[in-house]
């Protein structure tokens, strides 16, 4: 099946800085979703990309679908952005496939 | 719109018993998916349902058990709990439309075996 791998596994951010998430896939997708799951553990929809650019806010994401990566950026990050960023894939089989996540710490 | 609702927030099982967990949406999706979330890891998943009468097995379904009757509900069966069960799980629905197949998730069931 897919595979999808997100780097890095873990960040510490001093609030106010940016980053950049990345999220590879080993093939073609038809979709791809980039998610928050918060420290209480919800699951909050950040974008549906499955390719070129959006932007939401502080948040925006590209994917090149041709190259089989996914970028998400946060700028200007806050200690509300702390959690879990899961990247996942759905290949046309019905199944979202997820990546293990970045964990995102943001301190004062 | 209350989107995906999940019952119960929490639950704890002995060895051997069973339970249901319940997910419904308002959103008139047909597609529905049930996930699970061990500590550390992504979703993986359990069965999903392209339409009322219509379930499939997904990626770990073995000890569980799911039945969609109508387009706003998908209950969850878990029969004789045992420990590798514990974990969180989530309910999910997609339609179709401009949004394609995005998935909107519940806010997940915190299970427990012991």
């Amino acid at each position: 099946g897919i595979q999808v791998e997100q780097s890095p596994p873990d960040l510490i951010l001093q609030e106010g800085a940016n980053s950049t998430l990345r999220c590879n896939f080993s093939d073609s997708v038809n979709n791809l979703q980039w998610f928050h799951q918060n420290p209480w553990g919800q699951l909050i929809n950040l974008f549906y990309i499955p390719s070129g650019t959006k932007q939401n806010g502080r948040l925006s994401a590209t994917t090149v679908a041709t190259e089989r990566y996914s970028l998400l950026y946060i700028s200007s990050s806050q200690t509300t952005d702390s959690g879990v960023y899961f990247c996942a894939v759905f290949s046309g089989s019905y199944q979202l496939t997820f990546g293990k996540g970045t964990k995102l710490s943001v301190i004062p | 719109n209350a989107g995906v609702t999940q019952t119960p927030k929490f639950r704890i099982l002995k060895i051997g018993q069973s339970m249901t967990l319940q997910c419904a949406q308002d959103m008139n999706h047909n597609y529905m998916y049930w996930y699970r979330q061990d500590p550390g890891m992504g979703l993986k998943l359990i069965y999903y349902s392209v339409g009322a009468g219509i379930t499939d097995k997904g990626e770990v379904p073995n000890g569980y058990n799911v039945s969609r009757s109508t387009t706003e509900d998908f209950p969850l069966r878990l029969e004789l709990a045992a420990p590798s069960q514990t974990s969180v799980y989530f309910c999910a629905s997609a339609g179709t439309g401009t949004s394609g197949n995005e998935q909107f998730f519940g806010p997940g069931t915190r299970l427990t075996v012991l």
